[in-house]
């Protein structure tokens, strides 16, 4: 399977910019998607393809990478955007999630 | 607005069967793939499975495949998980996704999730 990791946890102040990473054990080409869940609530989609923005997603967010190394970019950071952020990748069976990386407003 | 709402979840003893359903509204069912997936009480996600948009293929884990089944009644927007000889590793909270296929697999509608727990 491939495994995909991220960083346990980042801790930013609103108004900077965060970058959350995500390491894939095989090229997964562009079908990496990025989710957002917030405590309580179930995943929503931020970035599907690597790079392409879900409707109605603030701008503020972006997504970066292909085979192997991808980024999603929070720029600036609000207070709104505490949350666990998880990667997906969809180009090999079976499909699999990373850990997810929570992100903290100081 | 695009709706999916799960039920059939709750306590269940190990070895037992539980069927799990997701009501869907705001968009046509009978047009899309769904899948199912799993989030642990530790935050993992895992795939579990999706089943074409006509309900003539389904695609599942191959860690599940032998003990959980997918179906949908288009008729009422409804999917399923049917899951068999559950284990204490199955206690998570399910979640119902509607399945985007372009610029890859992803889920871009989730239901609020079940929550099942396998406990004697």
């Amino acid at each position: 399977d491939t495994v995909l990791t991220q960083s346990p946890a980042l801790a930013v102040s609103p108004g900077e910019r965060v970058t959350i990473s995500c390491r894939a054990s095989e090229s997964v080409s562009t079908g990496m998607h990025w989710y957002q869940q917030k405590p309580g609530q179930q995943p929503k989609l931020l970035i599907y393809g690597a790079s392409n923005l879900e409707s109605g997603v603030p701008a503020r967010f972006s997504g970066s990478g292909s085979g192997t190394d991808f980024t999603l970019t929070i720029d600036p950071v609000e207070a709104d955007d505490t949350a666990t952020y998880f990667c997906q990748q969809s180009w090999n069976d079976p499909r699999t999630f990373g850990g997810g990386t929570k992100l903290e407003l100081k | 607005e695009v709706q999916l709402v799960e039920s059939g979840g709750g306590l269940v003893q190990p070895g037992a069967s539980l069927k799990l359903s997701c009501v869907a509204s705001g968009f046509t069912f009978s047009d899309y793939w769904m899948s199912w997936v799993r989030q642990t009480p530790g935050k993992t996600m895992e795939w579990i499975g999706d089943i074409k948009y006509d309900g003539s293929y389904t695609n599942y884990a191959p860690s599940l495949k032998n003990r959980f089944t997918i179906s949908r009644d288009n008729a009422k927007s409804t999917l399923y998980l049917q899951m068999s000889n559950v284990r204490s590793e199955d206690t998570a909270t399910y979640y119902c996704t509607r399945g985007a296929t372009y610029y890859g697999y992803n889920y871009d509608y989730w239901g609020q999730g079940v929550m099942v727990t396998v406990s004697s």
